[in-house]
């Protein structure tokens, strides 16, 4: 079976500052991980992905994500926060020893909020 | 390319009537995702179709639910009858063989009165 966390609901932070959203993963072999964010009324939209090779994966609109097998977690950071930064950050996982099954887990989604 | 287009944007049905939700996935890709999201259980998968055909729908919540895939360009979701607790977002999304993400619609927002 395969999983998700997202410990946290929300996450405030200033404009400017640096940023880090959670996440852990469990899957019985090695992951597909992936971010997505979600605007107001809109679907998500794919941030970055984890397949394999680097540890460090940069995404889209100046995000990363840190692989971290020890510790099974799977980062989502920005070094300098944007209002327009603020949104719902989901985090998901695959699990690609399942025989081509494609079902994606997502997490339960943690706010952003960008305080000018 | 257009992206994944869902029909309507916004349901307002009463208890009872019948809800088709349509989506048109990426020309060219292949699986196509079926998703409810609600405050209280989060994303959902629901469905999952691989070439037209229903690979997993163990997220369907029960027979009032049903979904289609008549071709590579068309899909829908269909309740019969609708209930209040149906009231969700419901996204679409489609996947193609060489890429590992999948690729949302905008969703339809149904309000089940």
């Amino acid at each position: 079976a395969q999983s998700v966390a997202q410990p946290e609901d929300q996450v405030n932070v200033a404009e400017g500052n640096p940023l880090t959203v959670k996440c852990t993963y469990s899957v019985s072999g090695n992951p597909y991980l992936f971010w997505y964010v979600q605007y107001p009324n809109r679907g998500l939209q794919f941030l970055l992905k984890y397949i394999t090779g680097d540890n460090l994966v940069k995404g889209s609109y100046g995000f990363e994500a840190e692989f971290n097998k020890s510790q099974t977690s799977f980062h989502l950071k920005k070094p300098s926060a944007l209002v327009s930064d603020s949104a719902l950050y989901f985090c998901a996982v695959r699990d690609p020893d399942s025989g081509g099954y494609q079902k994606v887990t997502f997490g339960t989604g943690t706010k952003l909020q960008v305080i000018p | 390319d257009a992206g994944v287009i869902q029909s309507p944007r916004h349901e307002v049905t009463e208890m009872g009537q019948e809800v088709t939700l349509r989506c048109k996935p990426i020309s060219g890709h292949d699986y196509l995702f079926w998703y409810r999201q609600t405050m209280m259980r989060g994303l959902e998968l629901l469905i999952y179709f691989n070439n037209n055909v229903p690979i997993d729908d163990s997220g369907m919540p029960e027979d009032r639910f049903s979904a289609k895939m008549p071709n590579a360009s068309f899909s829908t979701l269909k309740i019969q009858p609708s209930e209040p607790r149906d009231s969700a977002v419901y996204f679409c999304a489609s996947k193609g063989q060489g890429y590992n993400e999948q690729f949302f619609g905008p969703g339809t927002r149904l309000t089940v009165l």
